[in-house]
């Protein structure tokens, strides 16, 4: 079950920054923070993922606060292709290593 | 690379009929996932194999759904008696596990509407 809260919805101006709030307050050490994206219509795409280290790709930027219990992705220039649901996902370590995506946050790039 | 088909996308149907979806994951990829999307939900896991073997399922896989991966490559599940509640996108996603990563890719998905 989803262990992760994210706002419903958010808006950002295209070209600016979308960041978007992640709280997983009962992470544990050897959990993983993932975020994926669904744009409407299509299956979930990977994005980024992290333990404890910030991480970048070229999509987004992860930061993991000191404590683990929050997070922040962030997209540096949105554009409207971004628009879509974007998932917070604490993944266990293990032989089960399912994603329990919950509903996720949807950001909406404003022209 | 030719990422994961499903098939077929959109399948409508009559209650109590059955009902069967087909995954083709990425070929070098040994786990396969399958989920369940609802209008408004992310998401929700149903069951995952590793190779031919089916290591998780959900208590949402009711006894009328069945996933098979005979051979640890295509998967299908099947939906037996289809009920109204059935409505909805499944999804099935692959992954090459390693033990820090394995991060899904996932189909388009399947839609199903049972009228």
């Amino acid at each position: 079950d989803a262990k992760t809260t994210q706002p419903p919805s958010m808006d950002c101006a295209e070209g600016r920054a979308a960041n978007l709030p992640c709280n997983h307050s009962t992470i544990s050490g050897n959990e993983y923070v993932y975020w994926y994206r669904q744009i409407h219509s299509q299956g979930p795409q990977y994005i980024i993922h992290g333990l404890k280290n910030n991480e970048t790709n070229e999509m987004a930027s992860l930061i993991i606060t000191e404590d683990r219990k929050s997070s922040t992705l962030i997209l540096p220039h949105a554009t409207l292709r971004d628009t879509a649901v974007y998932y917070c996902i604490v993944r266990v370590e293990g032989t089960g290593n399912q994603f329990y995506f919950g509903t996720g946050t949807s950001l909406t790039v404003i022209p | 690379d030719t990422g994961v088909s499903q098939d077929p996308r959109h399948k409508i149907t009559k209650r109590g009929q059955n009902v069967t979806f087909r995954c083709d994951p990425i070929s070098e990829h040994n786990r396969l996932y399958w989920y369940r999307q609802t209008l408004g939900q992310g998401p929700e896991f149903l069951t995952y194999f590793q190779n031919e073997a089916q290591l998780e399922k959900s208590r949402l896989l009711s006894d009328r759904f069945s996933a098979e991966r005979p051979k640890g490559s295509f998967s299908t599940l099947e939906i037996q008696r289809t009920e109204q509640g059935d409505s909805a996108m499944y999804l099935c996603a692959s992954s090459r596990w390693t033990e820090n990563t394995g991060e899904l890719f996932f189909g388009e998905g399947s839609r199903l509407t049972v009228l």
